[in-house]
């Protein structure tokens, strides 16, 4: 069975400094993983996905992730955390154990400190 | 291109109504899941169709069903509705395949209150 654990329900950075959020996942299968955002009243939107290609993965905004099996982890980084960034983010596991199937994280709400 | 489109936004309903919410997916893509948000139980996945047919479905009551469509809009149906339905549906839809590598573009959610 997949499942995804998002260590933290909540990080707070100020501006500037790095941004490190985490994530483990367990999965039967090769897994596909995502990181997703969402702003306040606004909809998900993709960072960045791993689809064993290249381990290290760079999406938009300066976020990127490095997906580690040994580990089986998948933790968001940003060098440099901008007011913008402040939202809720989703790790999400999809493999097709028992079919299409995607499970999100619990979320981890970013603040950002200015 | 237009993205995905959820109707209505916003629903009030009262225990035992029935709800139908309905789902556009951006043109050409024929994967379309559901999701329920919960402050409690965070996004939780309830089904997933592909060319008009169920393909998985999440860990809820038979009280949730959904459908496709020849044209892939979807939509979800929620009968006997309990106070616990409150919450935000989105709806996302994938492609090219609906495979687990793709990337899901999501609604912006129909809000449903159950009084």
């Amino acid at each position: 069975a997949q499942s995804v654990t998002q260590l933290d329900s909540h990080v707070s950075v100020s501006e500037g400094t790095p941004v490190l959020l985490r994530c483990n996942y367990s999965s039967s299968y090769s897994p596909s993983l995502f990181w997703y955002v969402q702003h306040p009243n606004k909809g998900l939107q993709l960072l960045l996905k791993y689809t064993s290609a290249a381990t290290l993965v760079k999406g938009i905004n300066g976020f990127e992730a490095e997906f580690k099996k040994s580990e089986t982890s998948f933790h968001l980084t940003k060098p440099s955390a901008h007011m913008s960034d402040a939202a809720e983010y989703f790790c999400v596991v999809s493999d097709q154990g028992g079919g299409f199937k995607t499970i999100f994280g619990a979320g981890t709400r970013l603040f950002v400190k200015a | 291109k237009a993205g995905v489109t959820q109707t209505p936004r916003y629903l009030i309903k009262t225990r035992g109504q029935q709800v139908t919410l309905s789902c556009s997916p951006i043109s050409g893509h024929r994967s379309v899941s559901w999701y329920q948000q919960t402050p409690g139980q965070g996004l939780q996945f309830l089904f997933e169709y592909f060319s008009e047919t169920q393909r998985n479905k999440g860990n809820f009551p038979g009280r949730f069903s959904g459908r496709q469509f020849s044209n892939s809009r979807s939509e979800m149906n929620v009968s006997t509705l309990e106070l616990g339905d409150s919450a935000l549906y989105l709806c996302a839809s994938s492609f090219p395949h609906g495979q687990i590598t793709d990337t899901q573009y999501f609604g912006p959610g129909t809000r449903l209150t159950v009084l």
